[in-house]
């Protein structure tokens, strides 16, 4: 299995300031097409994940354009450029690219 | 607008057979590319990802619980199915369904779509 390993696991941000995540998957999430297999969540208490974004770079819809996600292969960061109350919450990666998809122990966000 | 709502029983006594339905609206569960997914989280395995099914009876699981799950779809009733033999306190988490877009080796659009959850305890 491609194990997720995230840091930091907590991580305290004033609001407007910039936030990162990293994600190094034990094994390159690079599939031969080009993709990288990588996702971020976020969970908010008391509701399921969030998806933030897909294939490493690209933001799901509605999501806010201070959310971004770069990293290829073995590297992978989730950056808010600037953290507003409501990006309180654990944010998660996960692969898709080989069974079984697997998640990161996720990063809890505090303000 | 997709829906998902998961349904089941709460709680589940050790041995017995666990069944949830996730009941999809907004959605045909045999649209081409759709891969209907089911994970759970507990506080000591965190999210883990169960399987998926799709091209209307296709499925993938979890090797770690490969033996013991299945999934299904029910096309009239347009729901989708997760069954779970031999249950333990292991299995105690709250149960998501959820969709993602999905062609394989060619695209992949991240779990977009998730249902509220469902908690199963397993206990005598």
């Amino acid at each position: 299995d491609i194990i997720l390993t995230q840091s930091p696991l907590s991580l305290a941000v004033s609001p407007g300031e910039p936030a990162s995540i990293s994600c190094r998957p034990s094994q390159s999430l690079l599939h031969r097409n080009g993709h990288n297999y990588l996702d971020w969540y976020l969970q908010k208490p008391g509701q399921p994940p969030q998806l933030l974004i897909y294939l490493a770079s690209n933001r799901a819809s509605g999501v806010p354009d201070r959310f971004s996600g770069s990293g290829s292969g073995t590297f992978f960061t989730l950056k808010i450029s600037r953290v507003e109350p409501e990006d309180v919450g654990v944010y998660y990666c996960m692969q898709a690219l080989q069974s079984p998809w697997t998640f990161g122990q996720g990063t809890k966000l505090e303000i | 607008q997709l829906h998902l709502q998961e349904s089941g029983p709460g709680l589940v006594k050790p041995t017995e057979t666990l069944l949830l339905t996730c009941t999809v609206s907004g959605a045909s569960l045999t649209s081409p590319n759709h891969d209907w997914v089911w994970i759970r989280q507990s506080p000591g395995r965190g999210l883990e990802w169960i399987g998926n099914i799709y091209n209307g009876g296709t499925t993938t699981y979890n090797r770690s619980l490969r033996s013991r799950v299945t999934i299904s779809i029910d096309t009239s009733k347009n729901h989708f199915a997760l069954r779970l033999t031999s249950v333990t306190a292991a299995d105690t988490a709250v149960y998501y369904c959820a969709r993602t877009i999905m062609l394989r080796s060619i695209n992949y659009y991240g779990v977009a779509v998730w249902g509220q959850g469902t908690t199963v305890t397993v206990s005598s």
